[in-house]
């Protein structure tokens, strides 16, 4: 498998269920990234790791938890979420942190019951 | 901080007709500027970027943009469309040394025969 892969595609939760994202790049990156996007608004960034170190934490709630195990995985933890929480989860990477094109999955459609 | 206005949230447009989205930025600081295309059900896509050089870039699938610096601009032109561009449009700029990317709010083509 190549690029950027995400798993499951379509989640559909409760809202005290806890699930995760998960995100795979197979090309070798140093940086990933966590995405929301709502309907016609911006992609919100939401967390930014490089080299396994978490550098962004852009005011997201505590009831999302990043974890990055490696450089080629990246884990969106979920639980007590709300309905406003629903939208496309974007994982993307890319080859270092500045500089560079960032490359991205398909997303997770979430929605919170 | 940058911001990025997309002009127009949706654009029909006929098969084989010329279209155009248009882009503008604000920033403090140079730039570099992409735009992105998502399909639907799929992650974003880049088309094209511009980073220095001739203000004129062209990306994939026909497309090209016009990078603007006085007018702040960066609007996106196919000279004929297939009715497999019909997609969302993203437009983005970062800062040189930085990894944040400011996302516009998209703009919706729908290519009709």
């Amino acid at each position: 498998e190549t690029g950027v892969t995400q798993t499951p595609r379509h989640l559909v939760m409760g809202m005290t269920n806890k699930k995760s994202l998960k995100c795979e790049q197979h090309l070798g990156h140093n940086a990933m990234y966590w995405y929301k996007q709502s309907a016609k608004k911006p992609l919100e960034l939401m967390f930014v790791y490089s080299l396994e170190e978490r550098v962004e934490n852009n005011s997201v709630p505590s009831r999302f938890s990043p974890e990055c195990p490696n450089s080629s995985h990246l884990f969106l933890h979920l639980h007590t979420l709300q309905p406003e929480d629903s939208a496309l989860y974007l994982c993307a990477s890319s080859p270092r942190l500045a500089g560079d094109e960032q490359f991205f999955g398909p997303g997770t459609r979430l929605t919170v019951l | 901080a940058q911001s990025v206005t997309q002009l127009d949230s949706q654009v029909p447009v006929f098969e084989e007709a010329p279209v155009e989205l248009r882009c503008n930025y604000s920033s403090s600081v140079s730039v570099y500027l992409f735009w992105y295309v998502q399909y639907p059900n799929q992650g974003l896509q880049l088309l094209l970027k511009y980073l220095s050089g001739s203000t004129l870039v062209k990306g994939i699938n026909g497309f090209e943009a016009e990078f603007n610096k006085s007018q702040t601009s960066f609007h996106l032109r196919k000279p004929s469309v297939h009715i497999s561009d019909t997609a969302e449009y993203f437009c983005a700029v970062r800062s040189l040394n930085d990894y944040k990317l400011s996302f516009g709010a998209g703009t919706t083509v729908t290519v009709r025969a």
